[in-house]
Order: structure tokens, then C-alpha cells, then sequence
């Protein structure tokens, strides 16, 4: 069984751009999660979609977003990109609520 | 609220060694617990879950956790460590909105 895919692992962004970064999850999984890594905060919480639901959402500004597909496909985006934004963003699925994530291994932003 | 603290930063241990990662948790309810370890470079894999049941679990790897609810603690452990298990070890509380600890860093000296 394929893991979680994210896409792309790198990226090189200035301040003021916007991006996009994709996940894959699991076969089967409902459930995407996303959680921004950094070495100051640690890891923390964006947003979970369910059936492309927002189901749960972190203390992010409104310049996160995502959106999850029918085939449960996730994206997330990030606007106006600001320095601090620089970060290892990860997703996670998993089959649905109360059940352990399943994560990827990250998409590295960069920002110059 | 929930929350997650792992008060130890960084532990080194000699290769062969015994390991044990300290995780106190904060939760309104029966916790859903969760040890995770994340290699360099890499997004974050479970080790072992508790969410009813036997106390003790085990996990893969070789590690095992016990929780205590009169402590608040779910404490990860491994009798024998190996070099590969030089990692960053992440205790979580909740499935619903986890919370992570802050993480403890392993490092293995031969």
C-alpha cells in the first residue's frame, strides 16, 4: 500500500508569492491533516478536511487555506508569503476520526 | 484543553543501553496517546498508540509505553538501544486535533 505523498518535497519561494502544496493520502483515507513544522514552534496544527469538509482548523491567519477533492486528494495554500512562513509543512491521513495519522515526509518551504 | 510535554530536549544514551522518553499529558477525558519518531529529513512514523486497555503497549521497533493515568504520563521505552535509533521522538494526545510535545532529540554514542 502506498504512503502519503506530498508534493513537491522542495521549494523556493519570496515573500509576497503565494503556493500550493499537494498530498496524496492513503487508499481508503478520509481523514487529511496538516501541520507546519519549525524549530521554534515545533509542530502545530493547520487544518483537518474529512469528505471535503473542514473539520478542524489551528490558530493559522486566513492566508492558509486548503481544500480536499473527492478522492481525497488535499491541497494547501499559503498567500502573501512571509519569512516565518518558512517551515517543513507535513500531511497526514488517516481512515477517520480517533484513529492514528499516517504521515508523509513533508514538503521543505523556503523563504528567501 | 489538551496539551503535551516532554521535558527532556535531548538524551544521549550509549549504544546497548536502556532508553526511556518521559511524555505528560494534559487531557479533559480517556487520552488517545501516541509516540511517534521522525528521522531527518523524513515526515513522522508511528511507533505504538494507546487508546484503551492493557497499560502497557507495545510498539514497533522494539519500543513499548505505559500509561499511567494517576501520573498523567505515557512514558516510551526501549531495553536495548540501537544507532538507528537516533531520531526525534514526538508524544501526541488526541486523535480528534492532536497535540504534540515539543519532542525529544536521541542521540546514540557508540
Amino acid at each position: 500500500k502506498a504512503g502519503v505523498t506530498q508534493t513537491p518535497r522542495y521549494l523556493i519561494k519570496t515573500r509576497g508569492q503565494q503556493v500550493t502544496l499537494s498530498c496524496s493520502p492513503i487508499s481508503g483515507h478520509r481523514s487529511v491533516s496538516w501541520y507546519q513544522q519549525t524549530p521554534g514552534q515545533g509542530l502545530q496544527f493547520l487544518f483537518e478536511y474529512f469528505s471535503e469538509t473542514q473539520r478542524n482548523k489551528g490558530n493559522f491567519p486566513g492566508r492558509f487555506s486548503g481544500r480536499q477533492f473527492s478522492n481525497s486528494r488535499s491541497e494547501m495554500n499559503v498567500s502573501t508569503l512571509e519569512l516565518g512562513d518558512s517551515a517543513l509543512y507535513l500531511c497526514a491521513s488517516s481512515p477517520g476520526q480517533n484513529q492514528p495519522q499516517h504521515f508523509g515526509d513533508g514538503t521543505r518551504l523556503s523563504i528567501l | 484543553a489538551q496539551s503535551v510535554t516532554q521535558p527532556d530536549i535531548h538524551i544521549t544514551v550509549s549504544e546497548g543501553a536502556s532508553l526511556e522518553l518521559r511524555c505528560n499529558y494534559s487531557y479533559g477525558a480517556t487520552p488517545y496517546l501516541f509516540w511517534y519518531v521522525q528521522s531527518p529529513g523524513q515526515g513522522l512514523q508511528l511507533l505504538l498508540k494507546y487508546f484503551s486497555g492493557d497499560t502497557l503497549v507495545q510498539g514497533i521497533k522494539g519500543f513499548e509505553a505505559e500509561f499511567k493515568r494517576s501520573q498523567s504520563s505515557f512514558n516510551l521505552r526501549k531495553p536495548s538501544v540501537h544507532w538507528s535509533d537516533a531520531a526525534e521522538y514526538f508524544c501526541a494526545v488526541g486523535a480528534f486535533r492532536p497535540g504534540f510535545g515539543a519532542g525529544t532529540t536521541v542521540t546514540v554514542r557508540a
